[in-house]
């Protein structure tokens, strides 16, 4: 069975730059997560999508921040414009539900705002 | 306020001995309970997932406890090595707002040096 995917793996921006990050889920997972984690700390969620449906959304910051799920598959995150202290790892988790169902993570993408 | 907390922060050991790592969490109501295993530059991968009636669970070399009534759990690392070098997140799940949602530990950085 093949893992969640998450490009690109690293990106390196400028403050006040735009940026765009990308996620496959595993096959069949209705629900879907990003989490920022930044250097030392523990993931942060930022959203929730289940299906193609936002579950929670309260710590994005949506001023610069926005994600989308159209298709209740793919989901992208972007970031716009970036500050410093948006550098951090970006993961994104599926699972079947929102039930007791194990989170499966992606290897993130590292961002690093200049 | 949800929280979990780690300790210790970080920790050296050599190559064959044992550690043990401590989850204290403040969440209600508890859901149950999860370690995960990070290596640098990849996703958490669960290790373990303990409810609420469950004491002890062991995955190989590694050892959960839960202890539901001081809201206390523990990671035990058996005859450690090197592939244990890895960041490991105490995870609880609390149902709020009508789903659920995690909260993470900011890990413990363990290095096993040969």
């Amino acid at each position: 069975e093949a893992g969640v995917a998450q490009s690109p793996r690293y990106k390196i921006i400028e403050k006040r730059q735009s940026v765009a990050f990308w996620c496959n889920p595993i096959s069949g997972h209705a629900t879907l997560y990003w989490y920022q984690q930044i250097l030392g700390q523990g993931p942060k969620l930022l959203i929730q999508f289940q299906n193609n449906g936002v579950v929670d959304d309260s710590q994005l910051p949506k001023d610069r921040f926005s994600a989308e799920r159209l298709k209740g598959v793919d989901s992208t995150l972007k970031i716009q414009p970036a500050k410093l202290e948006d550098s951090a790892v970006y993961l994104c988790a599926s699972s079947q539900s929102t039930r007791n169902n194990e989170q499966f993570f992606g290897p993130g993408t590292r961002l690093t705002v200049l | 306020k949800n929280q979990v907390e780690q300790s210790p922060q970080s920790l050296i050991i050599l190559e064959g001995k044992n550690c043990t790592l401590q989850c204290n969490y403040t969440v209600s109501p508890f859901s149950n309970l999860r370690w995960y295993k990070q290596d640098t530059g990849r996703g958490p991968v669960s290790l373990t997932i303990m409810t609420f009636s469950e004491n002890t669970k062991s995955n190989g070399r590694y050892t959960a406890t839960l202890d539901a009534d001081t809201k206390q759990s523990s990671l035990h690392i058996t005859a450690s090595q090197l592939s244990d070098s890895a960041s490991y997140i105490c995870v609880v799940r609390v149902f709020s707002g009508g789903y659920n949602k995690l909260i993470f530990g900011a890990g413990t950085r363990l290095a096993v040096h040969p």
